[in-house]
């Protein structure tokens, strides 16, 4: 089945540390991106990527890093420099065409304690 | 920054009845899709309307759009319970790669 994975499903970080959100597609799509959401809100872009060894900015990219060496992998490292990092973080990635659907992962909640 | 935004914010409605929603947004636009989220779980796509089509269908949705008011509906037909869920609109603008989302309609349908 082809899809999008997001591990872990469940994260627990103390201050000042840095985690990594994985992030895997095996549908052949040339652009991912990493979204933000917190309760009761929309989902906010924090980096996106439109093909290998390439990524831009979102709305909200200070505090996060990403890297982009293969087109199936897109991961997201939320580094201690982010403010409040605690949310639930979507993955999603979409074929060539930029004004397509996205296909999302099943997100990851990250919990600073 | 927020494109859409979605109308209302919340909605109880029993099973069988008819669920609305609207999205306004601000600038123009490609095209405009439309995304149910179950809680605590990922966005599954829905229907997408280009800037050129006026209504679409998908099996119990309909998704119309009025580019001179900026704003696009959302109408699920005889709702039933799995249909509770937040209901995301969001614009993709032309010759950009980014997808903006509004705040969401949490629909809950009671049985």
């Amino acid at each position: 089945d082809g899809g999008i994975t997001q591990s872990p499903k469940y994260l627990f970080r103390k201050e000042g540390q840095n985690v990594t959100l994985s992030c895997e597609q095996n549908l052949n799509h040339d652009a991912m991106y990493w979204y933000r959401q917190d309760p009761g809100q929309g989902l906010r872009l924090i980096y996106y990527s439109q093909i290998v060894n390439d990524f831009q900015k979102g709305d909200i990219a200070e505090g996060y890093s990403v890297s982009r060496e293969k087109k199936e992998s897109f991961p997201l490292t939320v580094t201690s420099a982010q403010k409040n990092p605690t949310a639930f973080y979507l993955c999603a990635s979409r074929e060539g065409s930029h004004t397509g659907e996205l296909f999302f992962g099943e997100g990851s909640r990250l919990t600073v304690l | 920054s927020q494109q859409g935004e979605e109308d209302p914010q919340a909605l109880s409605i029993q099973e069988g009845e008819n669920a609305t929603m609207n999205c306004s947004y601000k600038t123009s636009i490609n095209n405009l899709q439309w995304y149910r989220q179950n809680s605590g779980r990922g966005l599954v796509h829905l229907i997408l309307i280009r800037s050129n089509e006026r209504e679409k269908h998908s099996g119990r949705l309909r998704v119309t759009l009025d580019t001179s008011k900026k704003s696009s509906s959302l109408l699920i037909t005889a709702s039933r319970a799995a249909d509770t869920a937040s209901y995301f609109c969001a614009t993709a603008l032309s010759g950009d790669y980014k997808l903006s989302f509004g705040a969401g309609t949490t629909v809950t349908v009671r049985a």
